[in-house]
């Protein structure tokens, strides 16, 4: 099983500020199987990344995922009010499908 | 647009059964992989399992093996999960979401999700 560790586990930020999120992974993801989610209180994740850097559909352009191999990240380059969240990411390469933590990106 | 709508909140006791559900609109249902994922309060997302509603062909996580069984009643377009005998340590939200697909490749990432489903267990 892959297990992944994201950093930090809260990052706090004021609106406006860069985001910078880490996931990284116990061994290697096959073909940057990698995606990020965003969930906020109350509410579904909602998936921001797929494929390490792919944008879903409907998601801003200051969301951009990079990384391959063990590590990945998540950058919001300007922070909005509405991007305070839970960010998790996910491994798809290899069964079962595992989940990291979280990074709580909250309001300094 | 694509809408997955989950059943909603249910309080039971521990020992008793349960089946919950989650409808799928706006795609072919048939089409697409459907999963099921647990957050327990307070906590991260854990994956339990998968099945793809054309042929019913389910695979779980080694964590939730035996301890749910995941069904799909394509004529009406729902997926659904369910216990036999309920734990206090099934109390938790339960997503059902789509696997994604792109380039005509379908993948393990969750694109639609439903708004959950409270179970809570206590006696």
């Amino acid at each position: 099983e892959i297990v992944l560790t994201q950093s930090p586990g809260t990052l706090s930020l004021s609106p406006g500020e860069r985001a910078t999120l880490s996931c990284r992974a116990s061994q290697s993801v096959s073909s940057s199987y990698l995606a990020w989610y965003q969930q906020k209180p109350g509410q579904a994740p909602r998936l921001l990344i797929y494929g390490a850097s792919s944008r879903a559909t409907g998601i801003p352009d200051r969301f951009s995922g990079s990384g391959s191999g063990t590590d990945f990240t998540l950058t919001i380059s300007r922070l909005e009010p509405e991007d305070f969240a839970v960010y998790y990411c996910q491994q798809y390469g290899s069964s079962p499908l595992t989940f990291g933590p979280g990074t709580k990106v909250d309001i300094k | 647009e694509v809408q997955l709508v989950q059943s909603g909140a249910e309080v039971k006791k521990p020992g008793e059964s349960l089946k919950i559900s989650c409808k799928g609109s706006g795609y072919s249902f048939t089409s697409y992989w459907i999963g099921w994922v647990r957050q327990m309060p307070g906590k991260g997302l854990e994956w339990m399992g998968i099945i793809y509603p054309g042929d019913s062909d389910t695979r779980y996580s080694p964590s939730f093996q035996g301890q749910v069984t995941i069904s799909a009643d394509k004529s009406i377009s729902t997926a659904y999960l369910q216990w036999s005998s309920l734990k206090a340590s099934d109390t938790a939200m339960y997503y059902c979401a789509r696997l994604g697909c792109s380039g005509g490749s379908c993948y393990n990432y969750f694109d639609y999700w439903g708004q959950g489903t409270l179970v809570t267990v206590s006696s």
